[in-house]
C-alpha cells in the first residue's frame, strides 16, 4: 500500500529537549515536505527536498532542522522545542515535474511543548 | 499577508444539495491551484487541481471553477453525500513546489 508514515502520532514534551520526527514515505517520490498545521492559518511549509541531500526552507523554518540522507526518509527535527512549536505537523511526498503539485500525506503528528 | 484566502470557516449544507466551497487569492503569479479534503485525524487528501489555462475542471461530483479576472476559485460538490462532511483546503502554487494554502473550510453535511 502506497503511503507516508510519521512516528510517532502524539508527543508531549518540555522545552528544549531535543526531538525527532520521523517521515517515510514507500512511493519512490522525490519530493518531500514538512509542514504545521494551525487554528486559522492552514497549512504552513516548514522545509522541503526536491531530492537527496538537496534541502530547502519553506516558509517558518525558523526551530526546525532537516536531512535526506535517503530518498524514502525526511526527517525533522526540533534541537531545542519551545512552547510556540506546539502544533499539528504534515510530512507529505510527491513525484517531480510540472503541474506534479498532488502531494500525499502522512497522518499527521501532534506535538506539545509545555 | 495570506495569499490564499478562505473567507467562511464553516459551511452547513443538507444532503443531496450542492456545495459551494470558495476561495480567494492575491498573488497573480498562481498558476496552479488544488483542492484538498482532510478527516479528523488524518492527513490531507488531493481532491481535485485546475490549472489556470483552464476555468474548469470537472471530475465525477466534483467541479472547480477559477475565474482568474477576479482572483477566485470556487468547489462545487453536487450531490452532497454525508461522506463529505471534511475540511478542504484550497492551495496554490506559482510555478515551484511550494504550495500556499487557504486556512480551510468546514463542509458539514446534513441528513
Amino acid at each position: 500500500e502506497a503511503q507516508v508514515t510519521q512516528n510517532p502520532r502524539y508527543l508531549i514534551t518540555v522545552t528544549g529537549k531535543k526531538l525527532t520526527v520521523t517521515c517515510s514515505q514507500n512511493m519512490n517520490h522525490e519530493y518531500m515536505s514538512w509542514y504545521r498545521q494551525d487554528p486559522g492559518l492552514g497549512l504552513r511549509q516548514i522545509y522541503y527536498s526536491m531530492n537527496v541531500e538537496v534541502t530547502d526552507k519553506g516558509d517558518v523554518p525558523e526551530g526546525y532542522k532537516v536531512s535526506r540522507k535517503e530518498k524514502r526518509n525526511f526527517p525533522l527535527i526540533l534541537e531545542s522545542p519551545s512552547p510556540n512549536q506546539t502544533s499539528l505537523y504534515f510530512c507529505a511526498s510527491s513525484t517531480r515535474g510540472r503541474f506534479s503539485y498532488e502531494q500525499y500525506f502522512g497522518p499527521g503528528t501532534r506535538l506539545t511543548v509545555t | 499577508d495570506q495569499q490564499v484566502k478562505q473567507n467562511s470557516p464553516s459551511l452547513s449544507v443538507q444532503e443531496g444539495r450542492i456545495s459551494i466551497l470558495n476561495c480567494d487569492y492575491t498573488n497573480s503569479m498562481f498558476d496552479y491551484f488544488l483542492w484538498y479534503k482532510k478527516y479528523p485525524a488524518e492527513g490531507p487528501t488531493f481532491l481535485i487541481s485546475i490549472s489556470s489555462i483552464k476555468d474548469k475542471n470537472e471530475d465525477g461530483r466534483f467541479t472547480v471553477f477559477l475565474n482568474k479576472s477576479a482572483k477566485h476559485l470556487s468547489l462545487h460538490i453536487v450531490p452532497s453525500q454525508p461522506g463529505d462532511s471534511a475540511v478542504y483546503f484550497c492551495a496554490a502554487s506559482a510555478s515551484n513546489y511550494q504550495l500556499i494554502w487557504g486556512a480551510g473550510t468546514k463542509l458539514i453535511i446534513k441528513p
